[in-house]
């Protein structure tokens, strides 16, 4: 069976720190790994990985997956209060469209 | 455009009753997506439909639980009867050519059975 598996549960950082978020998968016929971000409402999008190495960046947040250890890691750096939500972890195969979410971290950062 | 359009936004309902929740998903879309969302179990996804077509329902939890899609505008997800473990944040999402990066969830319903 699928399965994803986000860590921690949950963090409280102060703003300006870098935090790192975890995720570990095994899923047969891998095409693809998401992170999105979960404030008091529906999931929004923020990264999709495929390859191996390739880190993908948008402003302070950037994520890489590797592909042989089964895992991929989102990072946020100089941290702010509006970077506080849940932030979801979801792979995708090549058997279908669905995805299959991890159960997320929920990131609470205090001023 | 709007996103994905949801309603009602928010039901509250006793158990037994009927329940249906409605989905509008993004002009030009083809697929479409049912999740349920739960402290407990997180997201979760129930059934997807691909140009009206449900292809994937392993998700939906039991026969309780059914989704039409009539034509390229409009899903329900119905709960008959509705039981209070079915409380839940309802999402839908759709997008373009099943591509990921377009895949947009709407506001979500949240429904609590009382």
């Amino acid at each position: 069976e699928d399965k994803v598996v986000q860590s921690p549960l949950s963090l409280v950082v102060h703003e300006g720190d870098t935090v790192t978020l975890n995720c570990s998968y095994e899923v047969t016929n891998f095409r693809s790994l998401l992170w999105y971000k979960q404030e008091k409402k529906a999931p929004t999008f923020l990264f999709m990985l495929t390859s191996s190495g390739i880190e993908k960046k948008s402003g302070r947040l950037s994520s890489i997956l590797d592909k042989k250890e089964l895992f991929s890691i989102l990072n946020i750096t100089a941290t702010q209060t509006g970077d506080s939500a849940v932030y979801l972890c979801a792979v995708e195969s090549n058997s279908g469209y669905a995805l299959n979410f991890g159960k997320g971290t929920s990131l609470l950062v205090t001023p | 455009d709007a996103g994905v359009i949801q309603s009602p936004r928010h039901e509250v309902t006793e158990m037994g009753q009927e329940v249906t929740l409605r989905c509008k998903p993004i002009s030009g879309h083809d697929y479409l997506f049912w999740y349920r969302q739960t402290m407990m179990r997180g997201l979760e996804l129930l059934i997807y439909f691909n140009n009206n077509v449900p292809i994937d329902d392993s998700g939906m939890p039991e026969d309780r639980f059914s989704a039409k899609m009539p034509n390229a505008s409009f899903s329900t997800l119905k709960i008959q009867p509705s039981e209070p473990r079915d409380s839940a944040v309802y999402f839908c999402a759709s997008s373009f050519s099943g591509n990921q990066e377009t895949q947009y969830f709407g506001p979500g319903t949240r429904l609590l059975v009382l």
